[in-house]
């Protein structure tokens, strides 16, 4: 299992609606997880960090974590065609103190 | 701009020879790391440093890859004799520890094409 994995896609959503990425972990003890948003040929830029189980919102941004699942999630809503982009999950492990990647999932909103 | 900067942002080289890249942190941020990116991965981690001591180093990462951090200022990454397989993004990111808080802010990256 891969210690951080996110569908690649390209996941296409309506103008408008919500997108959801999710993202799954192997490490049961982390206790910190990171949203990044890049977009093509630009650094990653951090948009939501979540330390509990439950929701976060901020703005149109909401992520959902679920230590039990080792399941984290970001839900988009009235997606806007700026929101085209890579969505970067990211997990502190503790057992070695390193955050780690997923590959990204690419977001394309549909005007 | 998070506040991280890289110099120099683009870099091409040709095979063999030696290059060098500085990552300047946000001022209170206790710690740095180095990472690549290729097309379609996510940032894959390197090495980082907490003050000036660097902590970890990835066993993926050959003897040919080097990274300083002089009083735990600026940082500085050196790849010698530079293969093909070394063009990728490199990216700096700063963090300051405290609790549970590991959010890292990056800097807008170097890109090296070696050639």
């Amino acid at each position: 299992q891969k210690e951080v994995e996110q569908n690649s896609g390209p996941l296409s959503v309506p103008e408008g609606a919500i997108a959801s990425l999710n993202c799954t972990y192997s490490d049961r003890v982390s206790q910190s997880f990171f949203w990044y948003r890049q977009y093509s040929g630009k650094s990653p830029e951090l948009i939501m960090s979540i330390y509990s189980n439950g929701d976060k919102e901020d703005g149109r941004f909401t992520a959902q974590l679920n230590k039990a699942s080792q399941y984290v999630s970001l839900l988009i809503r009235d997606s806007q065609p700026s929101d085209s982009a890579t969505y970067l999950c990211a997990v502190h492990m503790n057992r070695d103190d390193k955050i780690i990647f997923g590959k990204g999932t690419r977001l394309h909103i549909l005007p | 701009d998070t506040g991280v900067s890289q110099d120099p942002r683009h870099k091409i080289t040709k095979r063999g020879q030696n290059v060098t890249f500085r990552c300047d942190p946000i001022s209170e941020h206790n710690r740095l790391y180095w990472y690549r990116q290729t097309l379609g991965q996510g940032p894959e981690f390197l090495t980082y440093f907490q003050n000036e001591a660097q902590l970890e180093k990835s066993r993926l990462l050959s003897d040919r890859f080097s990274a300083e951090r002089p009083k735990g200022s600026f940082s500085t990454l050196e790849i010698q004799r530079t293969e093909q397989g070394d063009s990728a993004m490199y990216l700096c990111a700063s963090s300051l520890r405290t609790g549970v808080s590991y959010e890292q802010y990056f800097g807008p990256g170097t890109r090296l094409t070696v050639t």
